[in-house]
This record gives structure tokens, sequence and C-alpha cells, in this order.
């Protein structure tokens, strides 16, 4: 079945590391993207990327970073400088077409401990 | 620009009742709506989609929403609430003229069926 696949479920960070979450699709799809997700809150773009070796910083860019070598792949980086990264982390795909929608990973919870 | 909004942060119903999520969007050119659904700790699952045509859109597990071009709206609506459609509900427009091929998510509403 194709579908969007997100690693690791639960990832813990100690204050000052880098963490990578994982976000691979199947669907040949060519727009991917990151959002962060607070409790109970709605949803922020961090990063997207519309073609392979091409990314954007969306509304809270600062303190990530991604990468897209590969069209199934967009990783996405937890730098020591974000402050507070503690957060349910959401990856979607979605095709080039404007009539479709995302579909969505079933996300990344980062907890600094 | 494109633009949507969910103006209830929550909406409570009874169990057996109808039940409407609100949504409005402001676009441009054409909009292409979409309704979300996520339980906890889950991803968003797509629940419907208005393209074009008929106004009325049904969708998965009973829902379905209505697109009002005149009061630029697309509520989502159930004849009767179940206790398990508790979760939360984004909605999603593309702008027809947005070359960037975005969808904007409003800010989600919960949604409390209490039995």
């Amino acid at each position: 079945d194709g579908g969007i696949t997100q690693s690791p479920k639960y990832l813990f960070r100690k204050e000052g590391q880098n963490v990578t979450l994982s976000c691979e699709q199947n669907l040949n799809h060519d727009a991917m993207y990151w959002y962060r997700q607070d409790p109970g809150q709605g949803l922020r773009l961090i990063y997207y990327s519309q073609i392979v070796n091409d990314f954007q910083k969306g509304d809270i860019a600062e303190g990530y970073s991604v990468s897209r070598e590969k069209k199934e792949s967009f990783p996405l980086t937890v730098t020591s400088a974000q402050k507070n990264p503690t957060a349910f982390y959401l990856c979607a795909s979605t095709r080039a077409a404007v009539n479709y929608g995302y579909t969505f990973g079933s996300g990344t919870r980062l907890t600094v401990v | 620009a494109q633009s949507v909004a969910q103006p209830e942060d929550q909406v409570n119903v009874a169990e057996g009742n109808p039940l409407t999520v609100k949504c409005t969007y402001s676009v441009s050119g054409n909009p292409y709506l979409f309704w979300y659904v996520q339980y906890p700790n889950r991803g968003l699952q797509f629940l419907l989609k208005y393209i074009t045509g008929d106004n009325l859109v049904k969708g998965s597990y009973g829902f379905e929403a209505e697109f009002n071009k005149s009061q630029t709206s697309f509520h989502l609506k159930k004849p009767s609430a179940l206790v398990s459609d508790s979760a939360l509900y984004f909605c999603a427009v593309r702008d027809t003229n947005n070359a960037g091929n975005m969808l904007t998510f409003g800010g989600g509403t919960r949604l409390m069926v209490k039995p």
C-alpha cells in the first residue's frame, strides 16, 4: 500500500542535541511539507519542498533544517538552536495538481528531557 | 492570498444530535476546499473535498459539507453525532490562482460529543 511513513513515533532529545525526524513516501508525490503542532493547537509550517534539491522556509523555520535529495524522502533536523522543540511533528505530501489534498504521516512526538 | 477561518475553538454536541463545524474562506480565484480529522497522537485524515460541481459533498464516516459561494463557507455537518466523532477537525483551502499549490489550514475546531 502506498503511504507516508514517519519515524520514530516517539523521540527524546537532550538539550543541546540535534535530532533528525524521518519522512518517507511511496506515493510518487512531488511536494512534501513539515508542520509543527503544539498541544491542542493548529498546524504551523516549518519547511516545504516542491521538487527534489529545492526547499523553502515556512513560518517557523528557525532552529530547523531539511534536505530533499530524493523525491521519496524529506528528513527534518531539529537543531540545538531550536529552544522549545517539544511538540508533535507532522509530515505531509501531495501531487502537483491543484485538486489534490495532502496525505499526512502519523507524526513524531518529540520531547526534550 | 488565501485564508481560512474556523470561528469556534470547540463545539459540544450530544450523541445523536446533528453537528455543524463552521469554516469560512477567502481566495482570489476559485476555492478547492478540504476537511480533515485528527484523533489524538495521530496524523490528519482526509474526510472530504469540494473541487467543483454539486455544492453538497459527502465524505467518510457519514460526514458531509455544503459549499456556499455567496457566504464563502464550507461547513462540515453530520445528521447524528457519535461519541467516536470526538476529535480535532481542520478545514483547508487552496486557491486555483495559487501557483505554489499549498493548502492553508484553519486553526482547528475540537468536537466533543457527549453520551
